[in-house]
């Protein structure tokens, strides 16, 4: 199947501080891509889906000015969380679709454990 | 809107025994179901799909679900488990112009010796 690659797997911040992640589509074009965050035992909460070369639609209820989406190429896509507090402590999940078909099965990167301090 | 309903937190079986997860969903129009498997502090991975055919969908580590038009179900099975087996199951449901895949909240399946 495709890969999803996302970096880092983990990281610690200050409080006040931005954290980038990335998330990459190794092996395909991904016009569109997902991001996920997911609380301690909860489900997966999509935060917003993330087009190449246009602006990001968020859900509803995510701040669009604290997670900050930039999707600049068909296989990169960032997630920057802006001004962290240790409430934006999370695993944050990216994935991709192949395009123009919607029967596929979505590709997941390993996810980003955020830890602020 | 559609949504997917996991209506158990945790199924706990034993070692050889056949399990069952269960999932139902709401969407309109024709459903695209997936299951996902997610081990502690890594991403999701791909289990199976329902698409059209074929009610019953085979998928990897020799897990199976069937499609149930009627019940709007979906249930993920296994003739025998293993250990290894448990993990966090996710249902997901996918319909609309938009490629999103919209969860359910997760069953924490415990295989026990």
């Amino acid at each position: 199947g495709a890969v999803v690659s996302q970096h880092p797997s983990r990281v610690i911040c200050k409080s006040g501080t931005s954290v980038k992640i990335e998330c990459r589509s190794l092996d395909f074009q991904a016009t569109t891509m997902f991001w996920y965050r997911q609380f301690p035992k909860q489900s997966l909460m999509l935060m917003a889906t993330s087009n190449e070369g246009s602006k990001a639609t968020y859900e509803q209820g995510v701040e669009k000015d604290k997670f900050l989406i930039n999707h600049a190429s068909l296989t990169l896509s960032t997630l920057t969380v802006t001004s962290a507090h240790p409430e934006d402590s999370s695993f944050y999940i990216c994935s991709a679709r192949l395009p123009r078909d919607r029967a596929t099965e979505a590709f997941f990167g390993q996810g980003t454990r955020l830890t602020v301090v | 809107a559609q949504s997917v309903a996991q209506p158990e937190d945790q199924v706990n079986v034993a070692e050889g025994n056949p399990l069952t997860v269960k999932c139902t969903y709401s969407v309109s129009g024709n459903p695209y179901l997936f299951w996902y498997v997610q081990y502690p502090n890594r991403g999701l991975q791909f289990l199976l799909k329902y698409i059209t055919g074929d009610n019953l969908v085979k998928g990897s580590y020799g897990f199976e679900a069937e499609f149930n038009k009627s019940q709007t179900s979906f249930h993920l099975k296994k003739p025998s488990a293993l250990v290894s087996d448990s993990a966090l199951y996710f249902c997901a449901v996918s319909s609309g112009g938009y490629n999103k895949l919209i969860f359910g909240a997760g069953t924490r399946l415990a295989v026990h010796p």
